[in-house]
């Protein structure tokens, strides 16, 4: 069945970048998903990818897409301490429209 | 902006209660799902629905029911909560199956003494 596969943990310097990996495996995906969840809120959709793209910018985001080896990531510039957050990687998950998501990359940003 | 609402907030009971966990949206959204998310991040699905009438039960065996009576409204109950059922619960709605796009509630953290 499907599956997404994301690191658990990342911590980086306020300035640096970041970059959060994950993997899939439904090569059928028309879409790819970033969805951002701050402490005690929901998730909210940060970005997403046509499945036929390699790379989508925005603003301070960019999100790379290796679909021969079903690998995604997002990558943020000048990491700032809001940006301190859980990032969950998503697929499509057949013809249904349901989402299949990673377990959540935390990302920790330190001053 | 997603205009999708839970109710409440924060909740402590005690074991046994029957609670209603309220979810609703103001977008003419068909799909609705329910996810408990525990402290380890992990979002597990529990119950979605693709339109009035319609319930499916999710991933994770649960011990709660839904029901979809209304387009906007996709409430949760757990008939006798329990001490195992203390966690965070997250509403979600998309559009239709064409859009796989999901907009989330802000949540409901759960607490069962």
């Amino acid at each position: 069945g499907e599956d997404v596969e994301q690191s658990l943990f990342l911590s980086v310097r306020e300035g640096d970048s970041s970059v959060i990996n994950c993997t899939y495996t439904d090569s059928s995906s028309t879409y790819l998903y970033w969805y951002k969840q701050e402490p005690g809120a929901g998730l909210q959709l940060l970005t997403y990818i046509f499945s036929n793209m390699d790379m989508k910018q925005d603003q301070r985001l960019t999100v790379l897409l290796n679909k021969k080896d079903k690998h995604l990531s997002l990558r943020i510039a000048d990491t700032q301490t809001g940006d301190s957050a859980i990032y969950f990687c998503a697929e499509g998950a057949g013809s249904q429209g349901n989402l299949i998501f990673g377990k959540g990359t935390k990302l920790s940003v330190k001053p | 902006e997603a205009d999708i609402y839970q109710t409440p907030r924060y909740l402590v009971i005690g074991t046994g209660k029957k609670i209603t966990l309220e979810c609703s949206q103001t977008m003419g959204h068909d799909k609705m799902y329910w996810y408990q998310q525990d402290p380890g991040m992990e979002l597990h699905l529990i119950h979605y629905s693709y339109g009035v009438n319609s319930t499916e039960k999710g991933d994770l065996s649960s011990e709660s029911t839904v029901s979809r009576i209304r387009t906007e409204h996709f409430p949760l109950t757990l008939e006798s909560a329990r001490p195992s059922h203390t966690s965070q619960y997250l509403c979600a709605s998309g559009r239709d199956r064409g859009d796989e796009k999901l907009f989330f509630g802000s949540g409901t953290q759960l607490s069962v003494l």
